[in-house]
């Protein structure tokens, strides 16, 4: 195991479209974080696990977006009715526990354009 | 979470020592400051953290003065692939959120 996997890479989709994004952490990294950054800006938070348990979500979390991390290993990211402003980078990150929080590993990301 | 203000851009020649100083007027007595690099198309990796003083690690050194109200990060002999953009993170280690600001983005030059 070697970093932060995310697949896919790339995902062009047709608004109103649904499509989900895949995370794998590093293997025993216990907390699993979400971002989505557009171009020229720095990432913004959506999510946070620790283990399976989602604790904090983001107010820019609409109700189209949810994530899951079913048995506290990978997670999903699930956007419904896509629009063109969720055409963006979204990247994954895992830090384990006892570190500091924000000594994260971040994966490649998911650039997803919405057409 | 602490507000972080730093230079949108800054411009370096190869072998320089770059610093870039990150403003955080509000940080709480828990925060602490950290750095991250980013490259085009890349996720960002974390550099160095602290709390207070000095922290030195291989790729850089960051300064944190007494009142903490700022801080610096040291680049030493800078080569063109450290060309990227680096964030400035305040905030309590055992908070799950991380607020990453618009960033500075530095250029090395031949």
């Amino acid at each position: 195991d070697t970093g932060v996997s995310q697949d896919p890479r790339h995902k062009i989709t047709k608004r109103g479209q649904n499509v989900t994004f895949r995370c794998d952490p590093i293997s025993e990294h216990n907390r699993l974080y979400w971002y989505r950054q557009t171009l020229g800006q720095g990432p913004e938070f959506l999510t946070y696990f620790q283990n399976e348990a989602q604790l904090e979500k983001s107010r820019l979390l609409s109700d189209r977006f949810s994530a899951e991390r079913p048995k506290g290993s990978f997670s999903t990211l699930e956007i419904q009715r896509t629009e063109q402003g969720d055409s963006a980078m979204y990247l994954c990150a895992s830090s384990p526990s006892g570190f500091s929080s924000y000594e994260q590993y971040f994966g490649p990301g998911t650039r997803l354009t919405v057409t | 979470l602490a507000k972080t203000t730093q230079p949108i851009s800054m411009d370096s020649y190869e072998g320089q020592e770059v610093n870039i100083t990150c403003s955080h007027n509000n940080i709480a007595t828990n925060d602490y400051i950290t750095w991250y690099q980013q490259f085009p198309s890349q996720g960002p990796r974390f550099i160095i953290q602290g709390y207070k003083t000095k922290v030195t690690n291989e790729v850089a050194s960051l300064f944190i003065p007494a009142d903490r109200k700022s801080s610096t990060l040291s680049l030493p002999r800078v080569s063109l692939s450290d060309t990227a953009v680096y964030y400035c993170l305040v905030g309590d280690t055992n908070a799950g959120k991380s607020t990453f600001g618009d960033g500075t983005t530095l250029t090395v030059k031949p």
